[in-house]
C-alpha cells in the first residue's frame, strides 16, 4: 500500500520559518494537498494541488514540491500556527487517497 | 454556504454493524466525489473510501475493504458509509468530506 512520510514533530520559536516534508513516491505526478488540525477541530485544508493557497489562509503559509518530496513552508510561524499538519495525495493510480502520519508543529 | 453533516454514530459492540450518514447542503452534490475519512481517537487522519458524483466508481483503503460500503443518494444530497463486522480499531470520528469542506464528524465507538 502507498505510503507518505512526515516527521513527527518540528519545533521553531515565534518568527521563525518552519518547514515540514511529505516524502512519497507518486509525488511527481501526484499533487500534495496539506491540511492543519487544531485540537478538537476537524482539518482545515492550507495549500492544495502542491503550491495554492485556498482564500482566506495567511500568505505565511506556501507549498513546493520537487520530486518526490513535497514541503509545506510557514514563514514567520505564529503561536496561533500550533497545530497538526497532514499531507495528502493519492498513488500513483490516482484511486486511493493516503494521509501522511502527521507533524505537530510546536511554535514557543 | 457548504455543510457537511454527519450522523449515525454511536456505541456498537465488536462484530456489529452502523450505517453513519452525511447530509450536504449548498453545491450541486451529484457533481462531487465525497471521501470518508476517519481519526482514531489521539491518532492521525486516515482515508477510507470516496465515491464518484454518480455513485457508479467507489475506491476503499485496504483496512476497510470488505466490510465498509460506501454509497450516496442524489436525490437527498447524503453520503452514507455502511460498516460491518466493526472491530475495536473501527472506533473513530468519522468524517465526510468535499474538499476542502469537512463536516464536524460522528464518533463511532466499537466496545463490549
Amino acid at each position: 500500500s502507498y505510503e507518505l512520510t512526515q516527521p513527527p514533530s518540528v519545533s521553531v520559536s515565534p518568527g521563525q520559518t518552519a518547514r515540514i516534508t511529505c516524502s512519497g513516491d507518486a509525488l511527481p505526478k501526484k499533487y500534495a494537498f496539506w491540511y492543519q488540525q487544531k485540537s478538537g477541530q476537524a482539518p482545515v485544508l492550507v495549500i492544495y494541488e502542491d503550491n495554492e493557497r485556498p482564500s482566506g489562509i495567511p500568505e505565511r503559509f506556501s507549498g513546493s514540491s520537487s520530486g518526490t518530496m513535497a514541503t509545506l513552508t510557514i514563514s514567520g510561524a505564529q503561536v496561533e500556527d500550533e497545530a497538526d499538519y497532514y499531507c495528502y495525495s493519492t498513488d500513483s493510480s490516482g484511486n486511493l487517497w493516503v494521509f501522511g502520519g502527521g507533524t505537530k508543529l510546536t511554535v514557543l | 454556504e457548504v455543510q457537511l453533516v454527519e450522523s449515525g454514530g454511536g456505541l456498537v459492540q465488536p462484530g456489529g454493524s452502523l450505517r453513519v450518514s452525511c447530509a450536504a447542503s449548498g453545491f450541486t452534490f451529484s457533481k462531487y466525489w465525497m471521501h470518508w475519512v476517519r481519526q482514531a481517537p489521539g491518532k492521525g487522519l486516515v482515508w477510507l473510501s470516496r465515491i464518484s458524483g454518480d455513485g457508479s466508481n467507489t475506491t476503499y483503503a485496504d483496512s476497510v475493504k470488505g466490510r465498509f460500503t460506501i454509497s450516496r443518494d442524489n436525490a437527498k444530497n447524503t453520503v452514507y458509509l455502511q460498516m460491518n463486522s466493526l472491530r475495536a480499531e473501527d472506533t473513530a470520528v468519522y468524517y465526510c468530506t468535499r474538499a476542502p469542506f469537512w463536516g464536524q464528524g460522528t464518533l463511532v465507538t466499537v466496545s463490549s
